[in-house]
């Protein structure tokens, strides 16, 4: 079965510094893997994904996530933090052949001024 | 384009009712996905649908539970007999296969 697992729940930076959000993955076969951001009372949104091209993959407002399989992980980050990237991540594999999602619990990102 | 919507935007009903939550994909979309978002157990998988059949029914959480999906296009997700813990977010997505899920903005329902 497939799983994900997002390291911390909370994550706070100042403006201006680097976010890095982690998600580890557990998959028997080469997964898809998913960022999606939402925002308050919004769905989600895609950031970026990785399909079994690139390892490092370029997804929008300047984020990128680094596909690793020997460590299994597929985090996410951002340079420099925004006072607008404050929300929800999730990260999430697709699964099986009906390309569900399994998601992560959810990392919270507040950015302080 | 057009996104995904879904109706309501907020559905608050009593205990033991019976709601419908609708959901009008992409134009051209073929498969449909139904998740539900709670504070307890995070984002979940529901049904997914490919055209009008639904070969992955393994999220729904019981058999008061029930999805349909006309014309390979609209979907509605039915709760019957509601009770408080289906109080939730209700998210739909669709996509062509092995594509992007693109979301809607989902249906808040409330069990009161």
């Amino acid at each position: 079965a497939q799983s994900v697992t997002q390291l911390g729940s909370h994550v706070s930076v100042s403006e201006g510094a680097l976010v890095l959000l982690r998600c580890n993955y557990s998959s028997s076969v080469p997964p898809y893997l998913f960022w999606y951001v939402q925002y308050p009372n919004q769905g989600l949104q895609l950031l970026l994904k990785y399909t079994s091209a690139a390892t490092l993959v370029k997804g929008i407002n300047g984020f990128e996530a680094e596909f690793k399989k020997s460590e299994t992980s597929f985090h996410l980050t951002k340079p420099s933090a925004h006072m607008s990237d404050a929300a929800e991540y999730f990260c999430a594999v697709s699964s099986g052949n009906t390309g569900k999602l399994i998601f992560g619990q959810g990392t919270t990102l507040q950015v302080k001024p | 384009g057009a996104g995904v919507s879904q109706s309501p935007s907020n559905k608050v009903t009593e205990k033991g009712k019976d709601v419908e939550l609708r959901c009008d994909p992409i134009s051209g979309h073929t498969a449909l996905y139904w998740y539900r978002q709670s504070l307890g157990q995070g984002l979940e998988f529901l049904i997914y649908f490919q055209g009008n059949s639904a070969p992955d029914k393994s999220g729904l959480p019981s058999d008061r539970f029930s999805a349909e999906r006309t014309g390979g296009s609209v979907s509605t997700l039915t709760i019957q007999r509601t009770q408080q813990e289906d109080s939730a977010v209700y998210l739909c997505a669709s996509t062509e296969p092995a594509d992007t899920q693109y979301f809607g903005p989902g249906t808040r329902l409330t069990v009161l």
